[in-house]
């Protein structure tokens, strides 16, 4: 079946690296997502990576996946208190299948 | 808009009544999801609808729930004779997946539904 995990809080000093992890079930997902959340708002896209890549990266976050062991994780450089959100890795397989999200990952910043 | 919306934002209402929430996805967009979100906790995938394509209703939680779709507008969930455990806030997205395109989800802000 369909599963995304994720570990559930994660707590760094800010100016730390933070790093979040993912793990997914479906071999042929074809899209890997992370999401982000703010207190009180609706998730908002942050990255997406191909199956076929191996990283991607975009300013402070770098997106890493290991698709032999079905696992993705999401490094946020010099983290800031208002990097402070929930964060979501979610996967798909293109042609109209629905998207699955793990659980979110609570990130805590302390200042 | 250039969003998506829903309505209301909050809605209080008493145990056993029933509820309609409401969904504006993007204009074209062809998927819509509806998730659950109770508090501090995670995402839980309630429906989804694509297309012309019979919808997804695997993730509703008992019969009590059901959703419906206008073509590829608005959707409303409808919860009957709702319980203290359905307070949380209902979040719908929507997306522009097509083929083997990405399905980037732009969620509304969500309603946040209070059972008393």
């Amino acid at each position: 079946g369909e599963d995304v995990e994720q570990s559930l809080f994660l707590s760094v000093r800010e100016g730390d690296s933070s790093v979040i992890n993912c793990t997914y079930t479906d071999s042929s997902s074809t899209y890997l997502y992370w999401y982000k959340q703010e207190p009180g708002a609706g998730l908002q896209l942050l990255t997406y990576i191909f199956s076929n890549m191996d990283m991607k990266q975009d300013q402070r976050l770098t997106v890493l996946l290991n698709k032999k062991d079905k696992h993705l994780s999401l490094r946020i450089a010099d983290t800031q208190t208002g990097d402070s959100a929930i964060y979501f890795c979610a996967e798909s397989k293109g042609g109209g299948f629905k998207t699955i999200f793990g659980a979110g990952t609570r990130l805590f910043v302390k200042a | 808009g250039a969003g998506v919306s829903q309505s209301p934002s909050n809605k209080v209402t008493e145990k056993g009544k029933d509820v309609e929430l409401r969904c504006d996805p993007i204009s074209g967009h062809t998927a819509l999801y509806w998730y659950r979100q109770r508090l501090g906790q995670g995402l839980e995938f309630l429906i989804y609808f694509q297309g012309n394509s019979a919808p997804d209703k695997s993730g509703l939680p008992s019969d009590r729930f059901s959703a419906e779709r206008t073509g590829e507008s608005v959707s409303t969930l409808t919860i009957q004779r709702t319980q203290q455990e359905d307070s949380a806030v209902y979040l719908c997205a929507s997306s522009l997946y097509l083929g083997d395109t990405t399905d980037t989800q732009y969620f509304g802000p969500g309603t946040r539904l209070t059972v008393l």
